[in-house]
């Protein structure tokens, strides 16, 4: 069974420039999750989707970050324009239902290094 | 307020010892817990995942409890190896945090030859 994808694996911008990163979650799973984290944190989570639509965004930045999944598959989040602050890696994850004794998968994650 | 938390952040041991990972977690109202490996520059492995019913789960030289009453989990690992070298993260799907999985700072892990 193929695991979570992400792409690119690495990132560097300049900030005030755009940068999207994509995520592929494991097939027939209905739950995907985008997380951000900051070296040496854990992982906070920025946005979770349910199929297409979006079931808790309460810890995304929205003037500067946005994500979509629009066919319910695969996702991409945006950061738009970027902050020195924003350096961190961004992990996708998915899970089968999103029920909450489930386990989550994730991606190897997007490094990204505003400077 | 840290919701999860991993003390020490940083621990070194000589090969062949066993190693104790704890996590506390503020809320007794937790779904399940789990326990995650990073590699550097990798996204996270599942380990253990350890549901609110559950008091343990094992995975070969690994065994994580989970005592909800004290707001404890410990992850051991058996007889460690240099390969065992990472940092170990705990996470819970905890009430107090909006049922979200919340991660602790993780505990970064040095086997020593």
């Amino acid at each position: 069974e193929a695991g979570v994808a992400q792409s690119p694996r690495y990132k560097i911008i300049e900030k005030r420039q755009s940068v999207a990163f994509w995520c592929n979650p494991i097939s027939g799973h209905a739950t995907l999750y985008w997380y951000q984290q900051i070296l040496g944190q854990g992982p906070k989570l920025l946005i979770q989707f349910q199929n297409n639509g979006v079931v808790d965004d309460s810890q995304l930045p929205k003037d500067r970050f946005s994500a979509e999944r629009l066919k319910g598959v695969d996702s991409t989040l945006k950061i738009q324009p970027a902050k020195l602050e924003d350096s961190a890696v961004y992990l996708c994850a998915s899970s089968l239902q999103g029920h909450l004794t489930e386990t989550q998968y994730f991606g190897p994650g997007t490094r990204l290094l505003v400077l | 307020k840290q919701e999860v938390t991993q003390i020490p952040a940083a621990l070194s041991v000589p090969e062949g010892e066993n190693l104790v990972l704890n996590c506390s977690f503020t809320d007794s109202a937790i779904y399940n817990l789990q326990w995650f490996r990073q590699d550097p520059g990798k996204g996270l492995t599942s380990l253990l995942l350890i549901q609110s019913s559950q008091r343990e789960q094992t995975s070969g030289r690994l065994n994580a409890s989970l005592d909800k009453s004290s707001g404890r989990s410990t992850l051991y690992i058996a007889a460690s190896q240099p390969g065992d070298s990472a940092t170990y993260l705990c996470a819970g799907i905890i009430k107090a945090a909006g049922n979200k999985l919340t991660f602790g700072g993780g505990t970064r892990v040095l086997v020593k030859p």
